[in-house]
């Protein structure tokens, strides 16, 4: 089974512009969350999505964005880029699914990462 | 807000050693804690995970070590090996947030041949 797959590996703006990333999720999966990577704030959460609903959303401005289709593929969008936004843009994929009216855990499984630098 | 601190941020080892990282957090919401791997240039991956009704969990050569009244958790890998040389992540998943993970900061091992 093919792990998740990301689009582009990297890329490289200017500051006030805005970007795309692409997420496919494994084959099966329902639940994509969306992480930011920074060497100075570590993994931190962006939102999550699942059945095309954003379930949750991390602490992050209006500028960060994201949608996912009915194939459960996503994309996050982020507008008027910043210097600050450099940074490894990580998608993981789950299940997503309820067990007995108590949610399990649900495994994530991470992507390779989107490098985002800003200049 | 750090919900989850993880020290140390960089551990030396021999090979064969046992490294021991350490997390701990404030949150009585978090009901699952996983522990990632991660290589440069790669995602995170899952290593091994723990809910707070058991105090230790082993799988292979990691093994995770919980004390839910001290709010902190552990992982020790045994006999380890350059190969394990890696950023490790511990993070922590609330029961009301779906699959939100709050991580630690992050430590990077190195084990000498």
């Amino acid at each position: 089974k093919a792990g998740v797959t990301q689009t582009p590996r990297y890329l490289i703006k200017t500051r006030g512009q805005q970007v795309t990333l692409s997420c496919s999720p494994i084959s099966g999966h329902r639940s994509v969350s969306w992480y930011q990577q920074t060497p100075g704030q570590g993994l931190q959460f962006l939102f999550e999505y699942f059945s095309e609903t954003q379930r949750n959303k991390g602490n992050f401005p209006g500028r960060f964005s994201g949608r996912q289709f009915s194939n459960s593929r996503s994309e996050m969008n982020v507008s008027t880029l910043e210097l600050g936004d450099s940074a490894l843009y990580l998608c993981a994929s789950s299940l997503g699914t309820l067990a007995g009216g108590r949610r399990s855990p649900d495994t994530q499984y991470f992507g390779p990462g989107t490098r985002l630098t800003v200049l | 807000q750090q919900q989850v601190k993880q020290s140390p941020q960089s551990l030396i080892v021999q090979k064969g050693g046992i490294p021991i990282i350490n997390c701990a957090y404030e949150n009585t919401a978090f009901d699952y804690f996983p522990w990632y791997q991660q290589f440069p240039g790669k995602g995170p991956a899952l290593l091994i995970a723990i809910r707070p009704d058991v105090s230790e969990k082993k799988e292979g050569r990691f093994t995770i070590s919980f004390n839910k009244s001290a709010k902190q958790f552990s992982l020790h890998i045994m006999d380890s090996q350059p190969g394990d040389s890696a950023t490790y992540f511990c993070a922590a998943r609330a029961n009301n947030a779906g699959n939100m993970l709050t991580f630690g900061g992050g430590t990077r091992l190195m084990v000498k041949p």
